[in-house]
């Protein structure tokens, strides 16, 4: 089975600045995706990014870059530019490349704080 | 589109009632899931469908049961609710196949307490 780690329940960040959250997983997959979400105080979940483990380009998406290592089965997202908006709690996941499986895990989470 | 829409937001239960949370999506999705998220806590898959007339258990399926008539549904029933079940239920969405089949779509989600 596979398992996801987030091992920064907390983390804060000040405004403007740059902050990473950290996760690894555990796999004997080789056809694989991962994700990071977004949870705001409003619950829902919203995807940040994704990345699939065939690409060795690490994804960006405008101010959200991952750091993604294979070898070390370690997945980091990178915010830059903090902003208010970004306070929320961060998910990372990871879902088979197993089109018939269909399930994702998820790891326990990180709070992210953003002083103004 | 709406999306993933979930009924109800908020719910309190007194043990040992049952009740049924439902799921609607309209982005024709063969596959849907529910999760609950204790506290404090990540996500853990209760029961997923990969198309109408097809469901699977989860992590945590225990307490639960689901039916998937058609596409755009997914009810989840709590039958015999209990103070272990207090948690905030998510359903999702996501394609089988093709370029964005791995991204899951959430709902809102629904805050139940069983007291």
């Amino acid at each position: 089975a596979q398992t996801v780690t987030q091992s920064q329940p907390e983390m804060s960040v000040q405004e403007a600045e740059t902050v990473t959250l950290s996760c690894t997983y555990d796999t004997s997959e080789s056809d694989y995706y991962l994700f990071w979400y977004k949870q705001p105080p409003s619950r829902q979940m919203i995807l940040v990014i994704r990345q699939e483990a065939y690409k060795q380009q690490n994804a960006t998406e405008n101010r959200f870059s991952v750091n993604f290592q294979k070898a070390a089965k370690s997945f980091s997202l990178k915010i830059s530019d903090s902003q208010l908006g970004d306070a929320a709690m961060y998910f990372c996941a990871y879902r088979t490349g197993n089109t018939n499986a269909g399930k994702s895990t998820f790891g326990d989470g990180t709070t992210l704080t953003v002083k103004p | 589109n709406a999306g993933v829409t979930q009924t109800p937001k908020f719910r309190i239960l007194k043990i040992g009632q049952s009740m049924t949370l439902q799921c609607t999506q309209d982005m024709n999705h063969n596959y849907m899931y529910w999760y609950r998220q204790d506290p404090g806590m990540g996500l853990k898959l209760i029961y997923y469908s990969v198309g109408a007339g097809i469901t699977d258990k989860g992590e945590v399926p225990n307490g639960y049961n689901v039916s998937r008539s058609t596409t755009e549904d997914f009810p989840l029933r709590l039958e015999l609710a209990a103070p272990s079940q207090t948690s905030v239920y998510f359903c999702a969405s996501s394609y089988s196949m093709g370029v964005g089949q791995e991204t899951q779509y959430f709902g809102p989600g629904t805050r139940l307490l069983v007291l």
